[in-house]
């Protein structure tokens, strides 16, 4: 059965600091892989998907992500962190199949706390 | 288009009643998924519509959940005789095509959360 494991349930950075966030799933293949962020009572949004192509993808608000296909790895990473970056951070794969429904399977997400 | 919208944003309700909570997509997406999020947990697959069929439901989807998307605009997901486990917040998403770059294209709604006491 597909997973996807954020090991990390909580990480504080420093405003300005690097920041990433680890995502490994389990597929029989690639998978599509996608991240999204969730501000507090609010829906998900899209930062970033990987479908095939370039292993390095970037995304909005300056957010990047690289896909490793030997380590079925999926990190996202920023080189500076903002305050307003505070938010919860979900890895989420897609079945790649053609006639798929199309439906995710995500992660338990990383919450992200900025320190000033 | 303000994108998806679903309402209520939150609902209180007692052990045992039902709710019903709305969900109108992107007027062009002919997709349109139901998840849930509890606490701690990432969102989890209830079901997906396309256009006005129901083609998939997650076994998360007792016989006490309905979903129904009339006329392939807007959607409803219903819950019978609530109990505490039900208490979290449901995202309602909507996407347009069927290739994969489409049908992945979500965009999520705000979601109703749920309260059950």
């Amino acid at each position: 059965a597909q997973s996807v494991t954020q090991p990390d349930i909580h990480i504080t950075v420093s405003e300005g600091a690097s920041l990433e966030l680890r995502c490994n799933y389990s597929y029989g293949a690639t998978p599509y892989l996608f991240w999204y962020v969730q501000s507090p009572g609010q829906g998900l949004q899209l930062l970033l998907k990987y479908f095939s192509g370039d292993t390095l993808v970037q995304g909005i608000k300056g957010f990047e992500a690289e896909f490793k296909r030997s380590q079925s790895s999926f990190n996202l990473r920023k080189p500076s962190v903002h305050w307003s970056d505070a938010a919860e951070y979900f890895c989420a794969v897609g079945e790649p199949m053609r006639g798929s429904q199309g439906n995710l399977i995500f992660g338990k997400g990383t919450k992200l706390s900025v320190k000033p | 288009d303000t994108g998806v919208s679903q309402d209520p944003r939150h609902k209180i309700t007692k052990r045992g009643q039902n709710v019903t909570f709305r969900c109108d997509p992107i007027s062009e997406h002919n997709r349109l998924y139901w998840y849930r999020q509890t606490l701690g947990q990432g969102p989890e697959f209830l079901t997906y519509f396309q256009n006005e069929a129901q083609l998939e439901k997650s076994r998360l989807l007792s016989d006490r959940f309905s979903a129904e998307r009339p006329k392939g605009s807007f959607s409803t997901l219903e819950i019978q005789r609530t109990e505490q486990g039900d208490s979290a917040m449901y995202l309602c998403a909507s996407s347009l095509g069927d290739a994969p770059s489409y049908a992945y294209g979500y965009t999520f709604g705000s979601g109703t959360r749920l309260t059950v006491v």
